[in-house]
């Protein structure tokens, strides 16, 4: 039969509108939490982190949220670039530990 | 320009081959990782390694095989391959595990094809 790839949510926004990319994690265990970008032809790139004993954290023009009672996080990158379009991830580990699991991704699309 | 190399870029190889995939990263650090990346699925991690002992195998057939001779080196080994494996093989580094999170710095990636 025909395969079928992954179907990333996509988020499409105007240069210079705030974005925000949600995701769930899996594991109420799980205490770090770390969002990636990939552009085309690269590996993930960091971003920002969290830990769990946060609920909000601040960086260059990204701000990440953190809901522990519904295991969601949400990525949001303030005055949008073209430079922005890539795709998302986030990711979420045991404290300490080794293995991260990561999430299927968001693609986002800015239109200059 | 992460500080995290790997070679080849792109692989073609045959269901009976045998080839490794390369691994170099610049920046000090004591764990290093093994991720898989297919159209079908998320990023999926493969293998961990701190301080050069393998800490994790993620459930990977043995037709991978992963070696770390240093900390500064990892590989893969590939044989008897399926066509299913063709995917972007991701390698990537960080602080030691253990104490604390860091985050991990990937390299581009090798782009695998299975004929």
């Amino acid at each position: 039969g025909e395969s079928v790839g992954l179907h990333l949510p996509t988020l499409s926004v105007q240069e210079g509108d705030n974005s925000i990319i949600n995701c769930a994690y899996s594991n109420s265990a799980s205490d770090y939490f770390i969002w990636y970008k990939q552009e085309s032809g690269k590996g993930p790139q960091f971003i920002i982190d969290i830990r769990s004993n946060m609920d909000k954290r601040q960086g260059q023009r990204v701000t990440v949220l953190l809901n522990k009672t519904v295991k969601h996080l949400s990525l949001q990158i303030a005055a949008t670039q073209p430079g922005d379009s890539a795709v998302y991830f986030c990711a979420e580990n045991l404290f300490g530990g080794f293995k991260t699991i990561f999430g299927a991704g968001t693609r986002l699309f800015v239109k200059a | 320009e992460t500080g995290v190399t790997q070679t080849p870029r792109h692989l073609v190889m045959g269901m009976t081959n045998k080839k490794s995939l390369k691994c170099e990263q610049h920046l000090g650090h004591n764990a290093m990782y093994w991720y898989k990346q297919s159209a079908k699925k998320p990023l999926e991690l493969m293998f961990v390694y701190n301080f050069k002992e393998q800490t994790e195998n993620n459930s990977v057939p043995s037709r991978f095989s992963p070696e770390c001779p240093n900390s500064s080196h990892l590989f893969l080994h590939l044989h008897t391959l399926q066509p299913e494996d063709s995917a972007l093989y991701l390698c990537a580094s960080s602080q030691e595990r253990g104490t604390e999170n860091y985050e991990q710095y990937f390299g581009p990636g090798t782009r695998l094809t299975v004929t």
